[in-house]
């Protein structure tokens, strides 16, 4: 399986400003994905990381909040933007490792609190 | 879209008990459907999954069945102990690699 780390692990961010997460992945995946989980909620995706082209957002989500980068088979980057208090949550990646293949690995996640 | 719902949210059982959870989904074109593991403060770790061409698949205590007619799927684990003890997510595959989760069951395991 695919081994997933994820920086920072958590954050305390002012309201307005904006952060950047990393997603790395251990060896080269087809697909990455962004997912958020509020706190004692289930994953909600935000969106598909794809390589070499603009993301897919997912109904909810728009680039200009959370715009992503996938610039090669290994590494994504979330920026959540403009943040408000209701962006906190944990902020996690995930991957699939191979052509055809099913299985989805996690990031350890981003704990991001705006105050 | 795709729909998927969990049950029960909480479930309590004591130290060697069965624990059951269940999960319905929409789309009947899902044709994956993983489990996953969250301890507190952890990742989801998938724990097991079934393809919508076999009916029921093992790995030592844990086991997930699948009945595609009624579209639904269930998580069962024997002799719990209370590692067992974490909130487990059912998920149902949209296409595209996309996963939609169930709402999630915390189990405790009481010793």
């Amino acid at each position: 399986s695919a081994v997933i780390s994820q920086k920072p692990s958590r954050d305390i961010c002012q309201r307005g400003t904006s952060l950047t997460i990393q997603c790395q992945v251990d060896s080269q995946v087809t697909m990455m994905f962004w997912y958020r989980q509020q706190p004692g909620q289930s994953l909600t995706l935000i969106a598909t990381a794809n390589q070499g082209s603009e993301a897919t957002y997912e109904s909810g989500f728009v680039i200009d909040k959370f715009p992503i980068s996938r610039p090669n088979l290994t590494f994504s980057t979330l920026t959540v933007s403009n943040m408000s208090p209701e962006d906190s949550s944990i902020y996690l990646c995930s991957a699939t490792s191979g052509t055809g293949a099913y299985e989805q690995y996690f990031g350890p996640g981003t704990r991001l609190t705006v105050t | 879209g795709e729909n998927v719902e969990q049950h029960p949210s909480t479930l309590s059982v004591q130290e060697g008990d069965s624990a059951v959870i269940k999960c319905t989904y929409s789309d009947s074109a899902s044709n994956y459907f993983p489990w996953y593991k969250q301890e507190l403060g952890k990742r989801p770790q998938l724990i097991i999954d079934i393809r919508s061409n076999v009916g029921e698949k093992k790995d030592q205590r844990i086991a997930v069945t699948l009945n595609k007619t009624a579209k639904h799927f269930s998580l069962h684990i024997t002799e719990t102990q209370p590692e067992d003890s974490a909130v487990y997510f059912c998920a149902a595959w949209r296409g595209g690699g996309k996963l939609i989760f169930g709402q999630g069951t915390e189990l405790s395991v009481k010793p």
